[in-house]
């Protein structure tokens, strides 16, 4: 049990779906992280938000998009999805201070069709 | 742009020791982290580098050479349940850039 909670653990979709992936820490973090990652590849940064503010957008498509109703909670909504976008979607969060590590959820496997 | 590298893959015989490199050119730096992560879950902080030197966290250590832009995760007493992939991230203002990760599997 890490703190930080992911759902769906799987989701499988056709190109035309639109779906939500939720997150939710209860470690009292105020940062939360999107993250793509892919076989054989590194963790891809893709959204930061701090104090539900977004700071990072890091070039994602935009038919990712990333919702902060408030510090706990982080959205990502996805829209006309390609079968290059199939991985795992993991969500981190951390306090904000550059000596603490950040927390990790257990991703949602994403399929698209 | 950031660069981190790390080997693939590792093997090991259970109760050995084994070193995991990594080497990073990145554009800012404010630490080290080095994740450990099984398959099909999060992964996990094993351990922090900000200063030169050698961390000891039981049979887990870490190791800095910010002049390098070198680090090293050793594990010691290998066990079967370390088998795992072990992920390299530098920190630059609050973002970590990860390496592709290292997959030790210990064999009996």
């Amino acid at each position: 049990e890490t703190g930080v909670t992911q759902t769906p653990r799987h989701l499988v979709m056709g190109m035309t779906n639109k779906k939500s992936l939720k997150c939710e820490q209860h470690l009292g973090h105020n940062a939360m992280y999107w993250y793509k990652q892919s076989a054989k590849k590194p963790l891809e940064l893709m959204f930061v938000y701090n104090f539900k503010e977004q700071t990072e957008n890091n070039s994602v498509p935009s038919r990712f998009s990333p919702e902060c109703p408030n510090s706990s909670h982080l959205f990502l909504h996805l829209h006309t999805l390609q079968p290059e976008d199939s991985a795992l979607y993991l969500c981190a969060s951390s306090a904000r201070d550059i000596n603490q590590p950040q927390h990790f959820g257990d991703g949602t496997r994403l399929s698209i069709l | 742009g950031q660069n981190i590298d790390q080997p693939t893959e590792m093997t090991a015989t259970e109760g050995a020791i084994v070193q995991i490199n990594c080497t990073y050119q990145t554009s800012g730096f404010n630490g080290l982290f080095w994740y450990q992560q099984h398959a099909g879950e999060a992964p996990t902080f094993l351990s922090y580098n900000v200063l030169d030197g050698l961390e000891e966290k039981g049979r887990f250590s870490s190791f800095l050479s910010r002049s390098k832009g070198y680090s090293y995760l050793l594990l010691k007493e290998l066990q079967m349940k370390d088998s795992a992939s072990y992920l390299c991230a530098v920190s630059d203002d609050y973002k970590l850039s990860f390496g592709a990760g290292t997959t030790v599997t210990v064999r009996a």
